[in-house]
């Protein structure tokens, strides 16, 4: 079955770019996308098809997707963007719908 | 603006079956524009698809659940529902609902939730 790694912890400080992967076998091939999640909240799409941002979220926001890894990366980050960020993707030789184990983010 | 509000039960118990509503205001189910999903996400555990539906009734589900699962959507109360049957532990978790464009495909992203309900399964 197909599995989607991604870091259990990035830490940044403020003002640095924060870079979380998704690792899957061709990734590349499929369109990922990110959520970001603070504590008791539900998700939140930072990102969708790779690298779109919807209305809303700031362009410190961006995604790429090659190859093996799909890349999102949060630019001059702040206090604010720490949270847990999951990728999702679809495997279409089983038909499944898979999120990534999630990446907390710290902002020291 | 379209809200989705998850209602149910909070307690279930083991070998039962869970039964869950996702309310939408602001909004139609009956939209050819968009499908209905629910995600679930045990405590302090990431986040699992367990399925979606069409306004028409074409539902798609999590192949390690879907003998388990139901999803059905009611357009004349404007609200959709997920059924799990001989629930265990190992199905508590905060359960989501959610919208998907139809532009992006069932397996689409997820473009707004609803605040999750936490269903805890225990006698």
């Amino acid at each position: 079955s197909y599995v989607l790694t991604q870091p259990p912890s990035v830490s940044v400080a403020p003002g640095q770019t924060a870079r979380i992967t998704c690792g899957g076998n061709n990734i590349g091939s499929q369109s990922v996308h990110w959520y970001q999640q603070k504590p008791g909240q539900a998700p939140v799409v930072v990102v969708h098809d790779d690298r779109d941002r919807p209305s809303g979220i700031p362009e410190r926001f961006s995604g790429s997707n090659s190859g093996n890894t799909a890349t999102l990366t949060i630019s001059r980050v702040e206090a604010g963007d720490e949270a847990d960020y999951y990728c999702q993707v679809w495997d279409p030789s089983s038909d499944h719908v898979l999120f990534g184990g999630g990446t907390k983010l710290t902002v020291l | 603006q379209l809200q989705l509000n998850e209602s149910g039960p909070g307690l279930v118990k083991p070998s039962e079956t869970l039964s869950l509503t996702c309310s939408v205001s602001g909004g139609s189910t009956s939209s050819n524009l968009y499908y209905w999903a629910w995600i679930r996400q045990p405590p302090g555990r990431g986040l699992e698809w367990i399925g979606v539906i069409y306004y028409i009734g074409t539902t798609y589900y999590n192949p390690s659940l879907k003998s388990r699962v139901t999803i059905s959507v009611d357009t004349s109360k404007n609200h959709f529902s997920l059924r799990l049957t001989s629930v265990s532990a190992a199905d508590t978790a905060v359960y989501y609902c959610a919208r998907v464009p139809y532009s992006s495909g069932w397996y689409g992203w997820l473009d707004l939730w609803g605040q999750g309900t936490l269903v805890t399964i225990s006698s």
